[in-house]
Order: structure tokens, then C-alpha cells, then sequence
């Protein structure tokens, strides 16, 4: 039972590159997250997909996009990454939506964006 | 007045010391509290939820005060090991009710 996990656990770009990060649970949870934390800022969340087949967006979703693959998978997609966009990413999930859960989260990808 | 606030610190303290951190929110109609650890470069993890009578987990107390809307997390003895931010968690009230983190209050236990 891995939890959640994460692909890439680093990556560098370079401004105008696009790249997608993968994430995956095994615990049969509805809801998944992506976050970013940036120093000072805390964990904002990015987009949210309550349950298969549907996805919401966040506080701060501009500059990306996502697909819920099926249950296990939810992808976060930077179409033109921009400096701004260098953060760590963290992708969670959760039994059910609501907040009312705790969330699980996978352990990150660091990206730097040049 | 943000959603969630948190002192960040550092809060440096001996060990065996006892250690107190607030969490302040701001949405009246929030439910469920939250409190995770993160250790440096690494993911959230729950430490404890926080019931509405309070609630114990061996050296750590979670308490939640509606009137004055804010949660607090006390622990006692400190260990070394208990260096590390640990972040409140508070949902919103009405519609989907998202999770909204705090900044985070980071702990250095000092021997």
C-alpha cells in the first residue's frame, strides 16, 4: 500500500516549456488535491476533483490544468511554465470531499522553473 | 483578515518543555479542524483532529474554542523528534467545503 505518490520528484524548466506531474492513490479515495507551497504562503490549493469525472478549480488555478484519469490518477498539466510557477507541488486525496476528511498527501515534486 | 492564521515562530524550547500554538480562523460556519505535522522538505501529515470538547493524543492536546474561533494545540514533554511546523487545517462553511491550511508554526526543540 503505497498511499499517494508523485512523478517527477524534481524537475527543472526552462520559461515557455510545458510538463505534466502524475499523481496516483491506492487507498480507493474519491476526492484528490493539488496544492502548491511556496515559503510564506502555506499550501494553496490548485484544483480540486471531488470525485471521478469531475474537477474544480482552486484559489490559485491560473496557468494550469488537470485531468482526473480514473480514480487513482489525477494529473496537473503547465502549459507554459513561468517562473512564478516554481514552487513545490503536493497532490492529496481523501475518502470524500467536504473537507471534512483528512487528506493524505503524496511526498511532492520540487519544480524550478527558469 | 485571512482565512487561517498562524504565529510561524520558530518556537524554541528545551526539552521537556511545554509548548502551546494557536490557529485562528475566520470563517464562523467551519466544522472540521485539523492539525498536521510537516517535517523540512516533506509531505503534510495528520498529527490529530480537533473535536468540538477538545481531545488528547498521548503528550498532544487539540482544543477548539468556537467563541473566540480558534483551535490550539499543546504539547507536553517535548522530544526532539517534535521539531517541525506543524500546520492547522480549518474547512470552509456552505457549498464544497474546502480545506484551508495555515502558514504554519515551526518548532525547534532544543536539548
Amino acid at each position: 500500500n503505497a498511499g499517494v505518490t508523485q512523478t517527477p520528484k524534481f524537475q527543472v524548466l526552462k520559461t515557455g516549456q510545458s510538463m505534466t506531474l502524475q499523481c496516483a492513490q491506492d487507498m480507493n479515495h474519491n476526492s484528490m488535491y493539488w496544492y502548491r507551497q511556496d515559503p510564506g504562503m502555506g499550501l494553496r490549493l490548485i484544483y480540486y476533483s471531488a470525485s471521478e469525472g469531475t474537477t474544480d478549480k482552486g484559489e490559485v488555478p491560473n496557468g494550469y490544468n488537470v485531468s482526473r484519469l480514473n480514480k487513482r490518477e489525477f494529473s496537473l498539466r503547465l502549459e507554459s511554465a513561468a517562473p512564478s510557477q516554481t514552487s513545490v507541488y503536493f497532490c492529496a486525496s481523501s475518502q470524500q470531499g467536504g473537507g471534512q476528511e483528512t487528506q493524505y498527501f503524496g511526498p511532492g515534486t520540487r519544480l524550478l522553473v527558469l | 483578515r485571512k482565512e487561517v492564521e498562524q504565529d510561524p515562530g520558530p518556537f524554541n524550547v528545551p526539552e521537556g518543555a511545554t509548548v502551546a500554538f494557536n490557529c485562528t480562523y475566520s470563517n464562523s460556519a467551519s466544522q472540521s479542524f485539523f492539525w498536521y505535522r510537516q517535517d523540512c522538505r516533506k509531505e503534510p501529515k495528520l498529527l490529530m483532529s480537533v473535536y468540538s470538547s477538545g481531545n488528547e493524543d498521548g503528550r498532544f492536546t487539540a482544543q477548539l474554542n468556537r467563541a473566540s474561533q480558534y483551535i490550539s494545540l499543546l504539547i507536553r514533554d517535548s522530544k526532539l523528534s517534535d521539531s517541525a511546523t506543524y500546520l492547522c487545517a480549518v474547512n470552509g462553511g456552505g457549498g464544497y467545503q474546502k480545506v484551508t491550511f495555515g502558514t504554519g508554526t515551526k518548532l525547534q526543540v532544543i536539548p
